[in-house]
């Protein structure tokens, strides 16, 4: 079966580093999301993406976030600055209207900010 | 909100025992999605059922939607130890690239 994968699985940086978070969404999808989940907590929109542009963004989603897709396969989320409290769990989704209003959801990059 | 709210926040059960989990949402939906996530790992997809929908199975998954209540349950028959994992219910999406909400999550323990 198809599925989103993420890269890095783990990732631990010092505070004020950029970093980035890559995912392959599945590869007839069209619509991208990135969410987040803090340890312990609920997992929490941050942005979709359709057609090379945001469609939508969450109040979490301040100017040190923005999403990339450099090519017609990948998907990427850049942190320009991170801050502690930027460690979490980062899961990249992917869905096609076409096929079902499913959503499906990669493994996740945990991102650690020391 | 769309926001789902899940309960019990904490489940734990027997193996071989059924376990249901309820979740509550606040707006007119078209679409509702339970998914499953065990310790540290990703979300992974169970079953979406539709707002004309009123009831969906998959093999030992059974979810109901009630509209009018704006409530829907997700029903592990016989479950096993392996169903130890935390449950999401997910409102939405609403349209073609609309995002889905989350609730809290149902954390259910299956004790062998």
């Amino acid at each position: 079966e198809p599925e989103v994968t993420q890269t890095p699985s783990h990732q631990v940086t010092q505070m004020g580093q950029e970093v980035i978070l890559r995912c392959v969404p599945i590869s007839n999808h069209l619509y991208f999301y990135w969410y987040r989940q803090i340890l312990g907590q609920k997992v929490e929109f941050l942005v979709s993406f359709y057609n090379n542009e945001i469609s939508e963004k969450s109040e979490i989603f301040d100017d040190q976030f923005s999403v990339e897709r450099p090519d017609g396969s990948n998907f990427t989320l850049k942190i320009r600055s991170t801050k502690l409290e930027d460690s979490a769990m980062y899961f990249c989704a992917s869905g096609n209207r076409l096929a079902g209003n499913t959503i499906y959801f990669g493994e996740g990059s945990w991102l650690t900010v020391v | 909100s769309q926001q789902g709210e899940e309960d019990p926040q904490a489940l734990s059960i027997q193996e071989g025992e059924n376990a249901t989990m309820n979740c509550s949402y606040k707006t007119s939906i078209n679409n509702l999605q339970w998914y499953r996530q065990n310790s540290g790992r990703g979300l992974v997809h169970l079953i979406l059922i539709r707002s004309n929908e009123r009831e969906k199975h998959s093999g030992r998954l059974r979810v109901t939607l009630d509209t009018s209540k704006k409530s829907s349950s997700l029903l592990i028959t016989a479950s096993r130890a392996a169903d130890t994992a935390s449950y999401f219910c997910a409102t939405g999406p609403k349209t073609s690239y609309d995002k889905v909400i989350f609730g809290p999550g149902t954390s259910l323990s299956v004790i062998p």
